[in-house]
C-alpha cells in the first residue's frame, strides 16, 4: 500500500533563510510526487511534481523539490523564505493505477 | 478559466438530517475526486471518479456516505443521517487525465458543521 510521511509537524524558519519540509513515501514501482500548499481558509494549491526526468523539479513561487529514490524522499525547499510561505503543506503521492495518498501535512512558520 | 467550485461554502446542519454537497469541476476534466479534511489535519480520501468507469468508493467511511457525478461533470455528495463526527471540510478536486497532467486542481470545500 502507498503512505506518505511528513516527519515534522510543523517548522519554524526565519525570513530570508532556507527552508526544507520533508516527506517520506512508500510504494512499490515509480511514484508520482506531488506537493501542494493550503494558506488559511483557502483551498489547495498545486507548486509542483516529479512524473520522470530530472530529480530537481522546479514549481511556483521559487520553491523546488528532489527526488531521491534510494532514500525515498522529496524534500521541498526553498533558498529564502518569506513571511507570505506561512502555511500548510502536503505531499502526496499516486502510482499508476492507484489514487492519490496524502500526507498529514506540514505547518510552515516563517519568522519575520 | 473558472476553477473547481463548490456549494455551498458552509453548511450547519442538525445531527440526523441528510446534506448534498455540490461540486462543479473545471470544464473537460475527466477525473473528480472528494476528500475530507478535519480541522487542521491531513487528507481523507472518500471517492474518485474517472470518466465513465466505476468510481473507486473505497475511502468512503460508512455507508451514509454516496456520491454521483452526472454527466461526467457536476458531482453530489451524500451524507445520510449525519453524526458530529461528520463535521469537517469537504474538498473537491479535478485534473486532467487525459493531458497525462495528474496534479489536482481544488475547490475552496464545503465547511459542514452538525450540531
Amino acid at each position: 500500500a502507498q503512505s506518505v510521511a511528513q516527519p515534522e509537524d510543523q517548522v519554524n524558519v526565519a525570513e530570508g533563510n532556507p527552508l526544507t519540509v520533508k516527506c517520506t513515501y512508500s510504494v512499490s514501482g515509480n511514484p508520482y510526487l506531488f506537493w501542494y500548499v493550503q494558506y488559511p481558509n483557502r483551498g489547495l494549491q498545486f507548486l509542483l511534481k516529479y512524473i520522470t526526468g530530472d530529480n530537481l523539479v522546479k514549481g511556483s513561487y521559487g520553491f523546488e523539490a528532489e527526488f531521491n529514490k534510494s532514500q525515498t524522499s522529496f524534500h521541498l525547499k526553498k533558498p529564502s523564505a518569506l513571511v507570505s510561505d506561512s502555511a500548510l503543506y502536503f505531499c502526496a503521492v499516486r502510482h499508476y493505477g492507484q489514487n492519490f495518498v496524502f500526507g498529514p501535512g506540514t505547518r510552515l512558520s516563517v519568522l519575520p | 478559466g473558472a476553477g473547481v467550485s463548490q456549494s455551498p461554502s458552509n453548511k450547519v446542519t442538525e445531527k440526523g438530517k441528510d446534506v448534498e454537497l455540490r461540486c462543479d469541476p473545471i470544464s473537460g476534466h475527466t477525473a473528480l475526486y472528494w476528500y475530507r479534511q478535519s480541522l487542521g489535519q491531513g487528507l481523507e480520501f472518500l471517492i474518485y471518479f474517472q470518466g465513465n468507469s466505476a468510481p473507486d468508493k473505497s475511502g468512503l467511511p460508512s455507508d451514509r456516505f454516496s456520491a454521483e457525478r452526472t454527466g461526467g461533470s457536476v458531482s453530489t455528495l451524500t451524507i445520510q443521517r449525519t453524526q458530529q463526527e461528520d463535521s469537517a471540510v469537504y474538498l473537491c478536486a479535478s485534473t486532467p487525465w487525459a493531458s497525462g497532467s495528474y496534479e489536482q486542481y481544488f475547490g475552496p470545500g464545503t465547511r459542514l458543521t452538525v450540531t
